[in-house]
């Protein structure tokens, strides 16, 4: 099966820099990705890393080391429209590679 | 480009009653399509994943069931609701890559 672990809830006060973590477990290993959502709102994308290392988009990044099963997304210069929910999602299981969500980090950005 | 549409946005159904969400995808073709189920305050449960018409992978035994009619219509149904069964269904499509799914707006579905 699959299980993924992430920080229930983080916070954090603007122009700041925070990070998410994620370790996983998973029947075949295809890639990680990251994804925003705010409240009521449906999962946007944010990203994917297949390989280890850290993939920089804009204000976020994100790093995988798949020897360590592990994970993170690192958002920096905080903004207060930051504040929702970020969920790592592996892509595992069956050669196709279904995607598997962990159950969401709650960030909360200050003034 | 692509667009996903999930319909309705809210639902509330009595106990017992039948279900069905619907999920189209314009603009792609042969999709990777998904249904998950999201709690209050939780994370995302897979529930159905389909990779063809007629293909349809279960991921947890429950009173629901999906089909996919056409290549680009998903559809989750049940036949008798179940207050266990509240929540936001999302629908999302992947290509074969599965590296990035793409979200409908959801279904608020209330049982009571």
């Amino acid at each position: 099966g699959q299980s993924l672990e992430q920080p229930s809830e983080v916070t954090a006060v603007e122009g700041a820099i925070v990070q998410i973590n994620c370790t996983y477990q998973t029947s075949g290993f295809y890639g990680l990705s990251w994804y925003q959502q705010h409240d009521g709102g449906a999962p946007t994308f944010l990203s994917y890393n297949a390989l280890d290392g850290l993939e920089e988009t804009g204000r976020f990044s994100s790093f995988l080391s798949r020897s360590d099963s592990y994970g993170y997304l690192l958002l920096q210069e905080l903004q207060m429209k930051d504040s929702a929910s970020y969920f790592c999602a592996v892509r595992g299981g069956s050669t196709l590679g279904r995607l598997y969500f962990g159950r969401g980090t709650q960030l909360t950005v200050w003034p | 480009s692509q667009t996903i549409h999930q319909w309705p946005a809210t639902l509330v159904q009595p106990v017992g009653s039948p279900l069905s969400l619907e999920c189209t995808v314009e603009g792609t073709s042969n999709p990777n399509l998904y249904w998950y189920r999201q709690a209050a305050g939780r994370g995302l449960q897979l529930l159905f994943y389909s990779v063809g018409i007629g293909q349809i992978s279960s991921e947890v035994p429950q009173n629901l069931s999906a089909s996919r009619p056409q290549d680009r219509q998903f559809i989750l149904s049940s036949k008798k609701l179940l207050l266990s069964d509240s929540g936001f269904y999302l629908c999302a499509w992947g290509d074969s890559m599965n590296t990035e799914a793409f979200f409908g707006q959801g279904t608020r579905l209330t049982v009571v």
